[in-house]
């Protein structure tokens, strides 16, 4: 299973929006609205902000928003705030009861 | 408030196993899943596989598939992941984390670094 493409980085200055693709196949990404969304900061665990494609845990701001089209999954980041910098990795559900991650994105602000 | 903290670092060396316990509180221990991801140093995120807490059943990458075993004591609400014959690819911060089915995960545990060299 490889892992699905994302760019290696963004950026964008505060307040602006910033848009993250995560680009599967029809196997994964495309076959499923498992897809979840993660921020990492350095040296601290991941957190979840979107799962299901579109959802939001509790607690996170509706700034962060998904979609999906076909084989590719998109996270924006809207009103960019200096403590949005970070990596974010997305996650879709790949079939067979397993997961793959993104390769991961920074994003600078 | 769920807690999973995890055990400390290890070093082994190549061709040895190393087994990460991970104690998770706050919350019953056999609903959800629990999850074990891995991060290479300066590298993403790598799903390993997921363990059923309530059957025992567990599901593995196919990276993994032969070297990677997750099992649970409900007994003491503990999850552990076996990794055996360690490469110095495997060095690794390993993270289990407790998800849903639709393999999103709410939480974390700190993380635990297991270096192999010789």
């Amino acid at each position: 299973q490889s892992a699905l493409t994302q760019p290696r980085s963004v950026s964008g200055s505060p307040g602006q929006s910033v848009t993250i693709s995560c680009t599967g196949t029809i196997s994964d990404v495309g076959a499923y609205n498992y897809l979840s969304w993660y921020q990492q900061h350095p040296g601290k665990a991941p957190k979840v902000i979107i799962y299901d494609v579109s959802q939001r845990p509790s607690g996170v701001p509706d700034r962060f928003s998904g979609s999906k089209s076909g084989n590719t999954a998109s996270l924006t980041i809207s009103g960019l705030q200096a403590e949005d910098e970070a990596d974010y990795y997305c996650c879709s559900y790949a079939g067979s009861y397993t997961f793959v991650f993104g390769t991961g994105t920074m994003v600078t602000v | 408030q769920v807690q999973l903290v995890q055990s400390g670092a290890e070093v082994k060396k190549p061709g040895a196993s190393v087994k990460v316990s991970c104690k998770a509180s706050g919350d019953a221990f056999t609903s959800n899943y629990m999850y074990w991801v891995r991060q290479a140093p300066g590298q993403g995120l790598e799903w390993m596989g997921r363990l059923n807490p309530s059957s025992g059943d567990a599901n593995y990458a196919q990276k993994f598939q032969g070297r990677v075993t997750m099992t649970r004591d409900t007994s003491i609400s503990t999850a552990y992941m076996e990794l055996t014959r360690l490469r110095s690819d495997d060095t690794a911060v390993y993270y289990c984390a407790k998800g849903r089915s639709s393999g999103w995960c709410d939480y974390w545990g700190q993380g635990t670094l297991v270096t192999v060299s010789s």
